[in-house]
């Protein structure tokens, strides 16, 4: 069965510390892959996503993600984090050779910047 | 372009009442996703739309919930009758290419 894991129900660090949001997903062929944040009382707004080509993506708000195909992982990573980066972040990926565009999303990971 | 418009923003209505949910997504996408987010079950997709036409309906939870999408610049979902099991956060997305978009949400509280 296809699957997004986020291991981690929380991640706590101090602000200007890197930081890493796991994710590792179990899907047919070569998905599509993306990040998403959610604000609390807010939308998921789109982050990053993985298309083809280099393994490294860069997003919005200083993010970048690493894709892995032979571990299967697609790691979220921020150099130094911000306590404004405080929020909840989804893994999903969708399948390439599907044409729906529908989203399989991991159930979510905390991430907690404190000053 | 002002993004994926859903409303209200918030709903709080009577065990047994209905419930109409709207969406606007963004022009010239022409998919259409809605989903229901709570605490106990996360993120789960109810029903999307390709082309203003029902592609999967497999996440409804049952004959209370019912969407349309009359045209590609607004769509529907509503439930009636409404149960306070209901209550949840209801997003609205639509998709360019291979990216979804999110809107803000509809906050509904049954009681």
């Amino acid at each position: 069965a296809q699957s997004v894991a986020q291991p981690e129900d929380q991640v706590n660090v101090a602000e200007g510390n890197p930081l890493t949001v796991k994710c590792t997903y179990s899907v047919s062929g070569n998905p599509y892959l993306f990040w998403y944040v959610q604000y609390p009382n807010r939308g998921l707004q789109f982050l990053l996503k993985y298309i083809t080509g280099d393994n490294l993506v860069k997003g919005s708000y200083g993010f970048e993600a690493e894709f892995n195909k032979s571990q299967t992982s697609f790691h979220l990573k921020k150099p130094s984090a911000l306590v404004s980066d405080s929020a909840l972040y989804f893994c999903a990926v969708s399948e390439r050779t599907s044409n729906t565009g529908k989203l399989i999303f991991g159930q979510g990971t905390t991430l907690q910047v404190k000053p | 372009d002002a993004g994926v418009i859903q409303s209200p923003r918030h709903e709080v209505t009577e065990m047994g009442q209905e419930v109409t949910l709207r969406c606007k997504p963004i022009s010239g996408h022409n998919s259409l996703f809605w989903y229901r987010q709570t605490m106990m079950r996360g993120l789960e997709l109810l029903i999307y739309f390709n082309n203003n036409v029902p592609i999967d309906d497999s996440g409804m939870p049952e004959d209370r919930f019912s969407a349309k999408m009359p045209n590609a610049s607004f769509s529907t979902l509503k439930i009636q009758p409404s149960e306070p099991r209901d209550s949840a956060v209801y997003f609205c997305a639509s998709r360019s290419q291979e990216t979804q978009y999110f809107g803000p949400g509809t906050r509904l509280l049954v009681l």
